[in-house]
């Protein structure tokens, strides 16, 4: 099925610095979901969103739900070494899920 | 609660060969998919299995094909294998009740066509 679009593709920030990415769409979800993966692993579920401008945070980490049912953004504050990985959104309706291509987060200390 | 868990972890096969994934979802968890993810590529769905039953699928050839037993346990099966092939194959289970669809995935199986 057809990919959200993700973006941006990679990023190289400092440490400390504060990182935005987004995901949209041209259809509709009920849910948005993003997951960050390891090397060699599968990816781990950050955020949940289950409402249309749903704000929702979990540590350093703050995800929205857009208003148009269409996009979501993820923003980390005060970036890690930790946080580097592979960020992937998923958009779900009913049994349909997408994902995003991915924005591979490198920090650099 | 243990998590998802796919056996085996690495695997290496030859062009034109047969492989089997296994994959054991979360305690009562209903729905297994799985998804093919290459260097470079997002994660390509193959199937979902609900119930023992397939309730998706994604664009793959027919070489590709899975199964859910009755305790919800999954196989993927891929059969003459393709260079093209070799990448992370990821499963993933979910509650799949109330409208709670969250995936939770397994390590992967890392498999390598020659």
């Amino acid at each position: 099925g057809q990919q959200l679009n993700q973006s941006p593709q990679s990023m190289f920030i400092q440490e400390g610095e504060d990182v935005s990415m987004n995901c949209t769409s041209s259809s509709i979800f009920n849910t948005w979901l993003w997951y960050k993966q390891d090397p060699g692993e599968g990816p781990v579920l950050l955020i949940a969103l289950y409402k249309a401008g749903e704000l929702t945070s979990n540590g350093r980490l703050t995800a929205q739900f857009g208003i148009t049912r269409k996009d979501s953004f993820l923003n980390i504050s005060a970036s890690i070494p930790s946080d580097v990985g592979i960020y992937f959104c998923a958009g779900q309706l009913a049994y349909d899920m997408r994902f995003g291509a991915g924005t591979r987060l490198t920090v650099k200390p | 609660k243990a998590g998802v868990t796919q056996t085996p972890r690495y695997l290496i096969k030859t062009r034109g060969q047969q492989v089997t994934l296994s994959c054991s979802p979360i305690s009562g968890h209903r729905s297994v998919s799985w998804y093919q993810q290459t260097p470079g590529q997002g994660l390509q769905f193959l199937f979902e299995y609900f119930s023992e039953t397939q309730r998706n699928k994604g664009n793959f050839p027919g070489r590709f094909s899975g199964r859910q037993f009755s305790n919800s346990r999954s196989e993927m099966n891929v059969s003459t294998l393709e260079l093209g092939d070799s990448a992370l194959y990821l499963c993933a289970s979910s509650l799949a009740q109330g409208g709670d669809e969250k995936l939770f995935f397994g390590s992967g199986t890392q498999l390598s066509v020659l």
